[in-house]
């Protein structure tokens, strides 16, 4: 199986701030990887594909980046209802997993 | 408007079986893979498998090949998920998802459905 590690697993960021979460993989995934938002007692909410493509929708302060096995996912200005649990995901090849999570809270 | 709309929570006891649901709708059913992600309490995501409601291809997560069956009907638009004999361990939340395999490779998990809270408990 392919590990998929985020760091840092949680962060505190103020209103405005540029917040930046990272994922690496065990093995080259080519660029099979997303990044989705949950927020508590809700389902995950696609932010990003295919490494950087933007999911209809989703504001343009969402950006992605990376390549290979290290990814990054950048929050340009965090507004307050960007605090939530992100979380990676790989899809090259089965079993697909996850990172374990990156929550973002409010400093 | 796409839907994935999964049935509700359920209090089983251990070694009792239970089977769930998610019912798509808005979309072409049967062009589109359904996978199970499983959410344990405070913890995170966890892919347990995907079927293909075309031909009824599964795949399952060697984590959970043998403990649960995915199977779908597609003349009701339905995937499910089943188990034969509950743990305490399967409590958790489980959501349902679709993805899509296109020419240019996969289009994962832009739809999901709303999660369903099994719990377990004597």
């Amino acid at each position: 199986d392919i590990q998929m590690t985020q760091s840092p697993s949680s962060l505190s960021a103020s209103v405005g701030d540029r917040v930046t979460i990272t994922c690496r993989a065990s093995q080259g995934v080519g660029d099979d990887l997303g990044w989705y938002q949950q927020k508590p007692g809700k389902a995950p909410k696609r932010l990003i594909y295919a490494t950087s493509r933007l999911q209809s929708g989703v504001p343009s302060r969402f950006s992605g980046s990376g390549s290979g096995t290290e990814f990054t996912l950048t929050i340009s200005s965090v507004q307050p209802e960007d605090f939530a649990t992100y979380y990676c995901l790989q899809y090259i090849s089965y079993p697909w997993t996850f990172g374990q999570g990156t929550k973002v809270e409010i400093k | 408007e796409v839907q994935l709309v999964q049935s509700g929570a359920e209090v089983k006891k251990p070694g009792e079986s239970l089977k769930i649901s998610c019912k798509g709708s808005g979309y072409s059913f049967t062009s589109y893979w359904i996978a199970w992600v499983r959410q344990m309490p405070e913890k995170g995501l966890e892919w347990m498998g995907t079927i293909y409601p075309g031909d009824s291809d599964t795949r399952y997560s060697p984590s959970f090949q043998g403990q649960v069956t995915i199977s779908v009907d597609k003349s009701i638009s339905t995937a499910y998920l089943q188990w034969s004999s509950l743990k305490a361990s399967d409590t958790a939340t489980y959501f349902c998802a679709r993805q899509l395999w296109t020419t240019s490779g996969w289009n994962p998990f832009d739809y999901w459905g709303q999660g369903a809270l099994v719990t377990v408990s004597s």
